[in-house]
């Protein structure tokens, strides 16, 4: 299938920091990515929806502020916590879709698990 | 928006048994189900689809069953064996508007020997 890259793949960082997350589409066009969160032991909650040259479109309760989405090219989409808190210790992850797929439509990154100190 | 639900929270099985979790949709728009197999740390992993034109799809030992009318939708493993131990997501979207997946809450399947 597609390949999303995610990085990285972990990160620790103190408590008012900024911390960025990439996610590029290697061998397709994304002109849309979607960014999940996910608490230990729960499911995937939709944080985000991001479009290639557009303002991203946030879920309710999500503070754009906070989560700051750039999705400037057709492969390279990032998310941005900013000021991070413990409480935003979470796993982060990307998908995009590929319309040119016939059946998998849908491409994951790796992932990023967040630790805020 | 869509909810989905999903149950049970957690399944153990022996080994050999089958495992059927099961899933509903409130959007009657949706027309993509997929389910997803995670491992702790790990990107969901697509393990079957099914889409509203068919009611059910069997792959090895997954198949998957999609009630439209009454919008439940179910995963069936046999044979269970020990590395079908994971945390199983179903999921649901409009295929053509953007595919926005909503999970449902996820299934802790263990497999005992």
């Amino acid at each position: 299938g597609a390949v999303v890259s995610q990085h990285p793949s972990w990160v620790i960082c103190k408590s008012g920091t900024s911390v960025k997350i990439e996610c590029r589409s290697l061998d397709f066009q994304a002109t849309t990515m979607f960014w999940y969160r996910q608490f230990p032991k729960q499911s995937l909650m939709l944080m985000a929806t991001s479009n290639e040259g557009s303002k991203a479109t946030y879920e309710q309760g999500v503070e754009k502020d906070k989560f700051l989405i750039n999705h400037a090219s057709l492969t390279l989409s990032t998310l941005t916590v900013t000021s991070a808190h413990p409480e935003d210790s979470s796993f982060y992850i990307c998908s995009a879709p590929d319309a040119t797929r016939t059946n998998e439509k849908l491409f994951f990154g790796s992932g990023t698990q967040l630790s805020v100190l | 928006g869509e909810n989905v639900e999903q149950h049970p929270s957690t399944l153990s099985v022996q080994e050999g048994d089958s495992a059927v979790i099961k899933c509903t949709y409130s959007d009657s728009a949706s027309n993509y189900f997929p389910w997803y197999k995670q491992e702790l740390g790990k990107r969901p992993q697509l393990i079957i689809d099914i889409r509203s034109n068919v009611g059910e799809k069997k792959d090895q030992r997954i198949a998957v069953t999609l009630n439209k009318t009454a919008k439940h939708f179910s995963l069936h493993i046999t044979e269970t064996q020990p590395e079908d131990s994971a945390v199983y997501f179903c999921a649901a979207s409009i295929e053509g508007g953007g595919n926005k997946l909503t999970f449902g809450t996820g299934t802790q399947l263990k497999v005992e020997l």
